[in-house]
């Protein structure tokens, strides 16, 4: 069955420094692959997605996320956080068509401190 | 922009009550769900809709149940409140595609059974 695990359940971190949230998965068959984030108070919005292509994909606001196929992995990345990224990140997997599903990580808790 | 809107912020019922969730999406989009979130947990799938009418059971479907009479609007109705289901609850929805569609996700519902 698939799977997805955010092994994280909280991450502080000060403002301007690097951050890494995890995410690996588990499945037989190739999924898209999807990192939402939900602000304190407010529903999920998506921040990236991979389908295919290019192994490394970005958000307009700074955090990318790698692709590895072999390590299932699809690790969230921003070089230099600010305050504004304080929010919880779920990582979310969906098997290709013909199915409706989405799995969902437990999700990330990222406080950046001034 | 894109909205999805859920009737109420927050929810105070009683067990053995009927309580009603609703959400309506103005994208046109054919997939709607409803996902329940808890702390530690993640989101989990109770039910979703691929068309009027139309419903599939998720991962946690029991004490719950669907409506979808018209395409923009989608309800989730406990037929017994129970202070387990004491939760915030997420209406998504999406289009129908080859799998990478985004889900675009409502502010949620938090629901306190007393």
């Amino acid at each position: 069955a698939q799977s997805v695990t955010q092994l994280d359940s909280q991450v502080p971190v000060f403002e301007e420094a690097p951050v890494e949230l995890r995410c690996n998965y588990s499945s037989s068959v190739s999924v898209y692959l999807f990192w939402y984030v939900q602000y304190p108070n407010q529903g999920l919005q998506l921040l990236l997605k991979y389908l295919s292509g290019s192994t490394l994909v970005k958000s307009i606001n700074g955090f990318e996320a790698e692709f590895n196929k072999s390590q299932t992995s699809f690790h969230l990345r921003k070089p230099s956080v600010h305050i504004s990224d304080t929010a919880e990140y779920f990582c979310a997997v969906r098997l290709p068509p013909g199915t409706y599903k989405y799995i969902f990580g437990t999700g990330t808790r990222l406080k950046v401190l001034a | 922009d894109v909205k999805v809107t859920q009737s109420s912020r927050y929810l105070v019922k009683r067990t053995g009550e009927k309580v009603f969730l609703e959400c309506v999406q103005d994208m046109d989009h054919e997939n709607m769900f409803w996902y329940r979130q808890d702390p530690g947990l993640g989101l989990r799938l109770i039910y979703f809709s691929y068309d009027v009418k139309m419903k599939e059971k998720g991962d946690i479907p029991e004490g719950y149940s669907v409506s979808r009479e018209k395409k923009e609007r989608f309800s989730l109705i406990l037929e017994s409140a129970s202070t387990n289901q004491t939760s915030m609850y997420l209406c998504a929805s999406s289009s129908s595609g080859t799998g990478g569609e985004t889900q675009y996700f409502g502010p949620g519902t938090r629901l306190l059974v007393l």
